[in-house]
């Protein structure tokens, strides 16, 4: 059954550095999300992407967040500068269409750690 | 704006008992859906059920039914013939009828199954 997949699992950086969490949606789908879960805190809303630009963004979704599909296959999310409360688990989801009939399926998410 | 509240952090059930998962949720919206995803430990969420708010027959997917109550702005999921499988967080979401992307998320509910 195809899958969602995220890398890495587990990331651990240094306040200020450039992250990038990559994704692979499943081949077929068009419609493309980050969502986020700090430890603790209910799962949020960043962004979604359709025909190659951001369909919605969240307030979270700040000039430090940028996504992209660079190659056609892969959905990366980078934050430019990472700051503690950057730490989460970020997880992707892609859907074949939009609204209620676009079932969204995740993946395993990534679980970054910002030190 | 939109809430989704789950009181319940942690429910336990028998297996093959039936168990109920409350949410409760809060807009001024009159149309809209709701879901319940399910997230087994270190694997991803799926859909388990999901009802729009325009329909008054509750959704049903197997073993698993809600109480969509519109007027108490409850959306119960109800269990049935519980399965050590079912075992996972819960989490019921919201989503704007206006929005085709943003889930608004509860905190969720840990299932554990006794057997």
């Amino acid at each position: 059954e195809p899958e969602v997949t995220q890398t890495p699992s587990h990331q651990v950086t240094q306040m200020g550095q450039e992250v990038i969490l990559r994704c692979v949606p499943i081949s077929n789908h068009l419609y493309f999300y980050w969502y986020r879960q700090i430890l603790g805190q209910k799962v949020e809303f960043l962004v979604s992407f359709y025909n190659n630009e951001i369909s919605e963004k969240s307030e979270i979704f700040d000039d430090q967040f940028s996504v992209e599909r660079p190659d056609g296959s892969n959905f990366t999310l980078k934050i430019r500068s990472t700051k503690l409360e950057d730490s989460a688990m970020y997880f992707c989801a892609s859907s074949i269409h939009r609204g209620l009939t676009g079932e969204l399926f995740f993946g395993e998410g990534s679980r970054l750690t910002v030190l | 704006a939109q809430t989704v509240t789950q009181s319940q952090p942690e429910m336990s059930v028998q297996e093959a008992e039936t168990v109920t998962l409350s949410c409760t949720y809060d807009t001024s919206e009159s149309d809209y859906y709701l879901f319940w995803y399910k997230q087994p430990p270190s694997r991803q969420m799926i859909l388990v059920i999901r009802q729009e708010a325009y329909k008054q027959q509750n959704a049903t997917e197997n073993r698993f039914s809600v109480n969509f109550q519109k007027a108490a702005k409850s959306f119960s999921l109800k269990i049935s013939d519980s399965q050590l499988g079912d075992a996972a967080m819960y989490f019921c979401a919201y989503r704007s009828g206006d929005s085709n992307y943003q889930l608004i998320w509860g905190a969720g509910t840990k299932l554990i199954i006794k057997p």
